[in-house]
């Protein structure tokens, strides 16, 4: 059974940092693209980074550019997402989420929630 | 453009059909994926590619796609299938990926 779980969430000020975590099992974790998501309360779904399976393509939204990295250890079955400079408007629910066919999302975790406010 | 826009909200009578549109340029050349998400839950794949429903999914979900213009269509809808839609796709650079924001369908 695919399983995708988040940590490492929680309340942090203006400015400040934190790493996500994904760990992930079930499935061959080396072998497939994998994502961040976001949903900030009340709010509508927004893409937030991908990472290819062996790390060669990454991407981020213009919204996290410059201020979020992505990454993997594929020993680990694990994604990160290190977050940097956080703003309020970072406030959400973070999904990892793996990447399936025609570049759909087919497998969630449950979300970390990301506070950030002084 | 990157942006994929979706009706706020739709309703449908209980057994009957409603359709479901996600509007964007990008899908002239991908295909977009749907996903429903209840209050609380994490999101769940309903639809993928051209009309593939993962495993588990029912097949009263369907999807098709014509111009700039992606549907998901519920054939009998029921009760359970009340929540939020959302579209997604590549943008037009391919790299990056975009959501629409979504569609509160209401069963009566």
């Amino acid at each position: 059974e695919v399983q995708l779980v988040e940590s490492g969430g929680g309340l942090v000020k203006p400015g400040g940092s934190l790493r996500l975590s994904c760990a992930a099992s079930g499935f061959t974790f080396s072998s497939y693209s994998m994502n961040w998501v976001r949903q900030a309360p009340g709010k509508g779904l927004e893409w937030v980074s991908s990472i290819s399976s062996s790390s060669s393509y990454i991407y981020y939204a213009d919204s996290v550019k410059g201020r979020f990295t992505i990454s993997r250890d594929n020993a680990k079955n694990s994604l990160y997402l290190q977050m940097n400079s956080l703003r309020a408007e970072d406030t959400a629910v973070y999904y990892c989420a793996r990447e399936g066919g025609y570049f759909s999302h087919d497998y969630w975790g449950q979300g970390t929630l990301v506070t950030v406010s002084s | 453009s990157s942006e994929l826009t979706q009706d706020p909200a739709v309703s449908v009578a209980l057994g009957q059909t409603v359709r479901i549109t996600c509007q964007g340029d990008s899908l002239r050349s991908y295909y977009a994926s749907w996903y429903q998400q209840k209050p609380g839950q994490a999101p769940v794949l309903v639809i993928y590619g051209k009309n593939n429903r993962p495993s588990g999914i029912p097949d009263r979900f369907s999807g098709s796609s014509s111009g700039n213009t992606a549907s998901l269509t519920i054939t009998g809808a029921q009760a359970e299938d009340e929540a939020d839609y959302y579209c997604n796709s590549r943008d037009s650079s391919g790299n990056h990926k975009v959501f629409g924001g979504g569609t509160k369908l209401t069963v009566l």
